[in-house]
């Protein structure tokens, strides 16, 4: 499983746009790239997944380029609720037997400030 | 669809006892996971079950053990405490390995059970 590299905070204001980087250059074909959200004392949440170019959902985009030794994370105009853990993960998609082991690291504390 | 369940939330036992810690997954998901969280190591892979079978085991010692029943419950047990147990466990449930296009690795976690050893 590839290992990924995150700053270890951010701070921000509210109505900012806020875009976390991750570094991931041992990622393998079958990988997808992952993003959670962890608030203290709580699981994590899925927010976005992907494996090339660009995914949008309600919550966040996530660009990823050709080489997908890198995946930007940004969520636009965030609150002071946004303030949590973000975790950038890899790991193969593929059907069937395949293991579902996450290895998260050490994650990025964003603070998000009035 | 509810969410992947964890009982008890929070737990206090003392050094040398033992705990079983329990984890509902989403319904339809046979694939669940089980997390260490710490503060100083961070979240830790334990162990995942898929049909009632381990699949896969992090670096951890034969003190940590877990099952899968037939309905996908799982269950995690942990004998012998010790104080450096004391942690947020959290489990994870996922589709993976069901046949065709809704297996997913995306894996959704429930609120995590707050286990304090004394």
């Amino acid at each position: 499983l590839a290992k990924t590299t995150q700053p270890i905070s951010m701070d921000s204001y509210e109505g900012q746009e806020v875009n976390i980087t991750c570094s991931h250059n041992n990622i393998a074909t079958n990988d997808y790239i992952t993003w959670y959200q962890q608030f203290p004392s709580q699981g994590p949440r899925f927010i976005i997944q992907g494996y090339k170019t660009k995914v949008t959902n309600e919550v966040a985009s996530l660009f990823i380029p050709a080489d997908r030794k890198s995946s930007t994370l940004s969520l636009p105009r965030v609150s002071l609720s946004d303030t949590a853990v973000y975790y950038c993960l890899v790991g193969d998609i593929g059907y069937g037997g395949a293991t579902n082991k996450l290895i998260f690291g050490t994650g990025t504390l964003l603070a998000v400030q009035p | 669809k509810a969410g992947v369940t964890q009982t008890p939330r929070y737990l206090i036992k003392t050094r040398g006892q033992q705990v079983t810690l329990s984890c509902s997954p989403i319904s339809g998901h046979r694939s669940v996971s089980w997390y260490q969280q710490t503060p100083g190591q961070g979240l830790q892979f334990l162990f995942e079950y898929f049909s009632e079978t381990q699949r896969n085991k992090g670096n951890f010692p034969g003190r940590f053990s877990g099952r899968q029943f037939s309905n996908s419950r799982s269950e995690m047990n942990v004998s012998t405490l010790e104080l450096g147990d004391s942690a947020l466990y959290l489990c994870a449930s996922s589709s993976k390995g069901l046949a065709g296009p809704s297996s997913t690795d995306t894996q959704y976690f429930g609120p995590g059970t707050r286990l304090t050893v004394l």
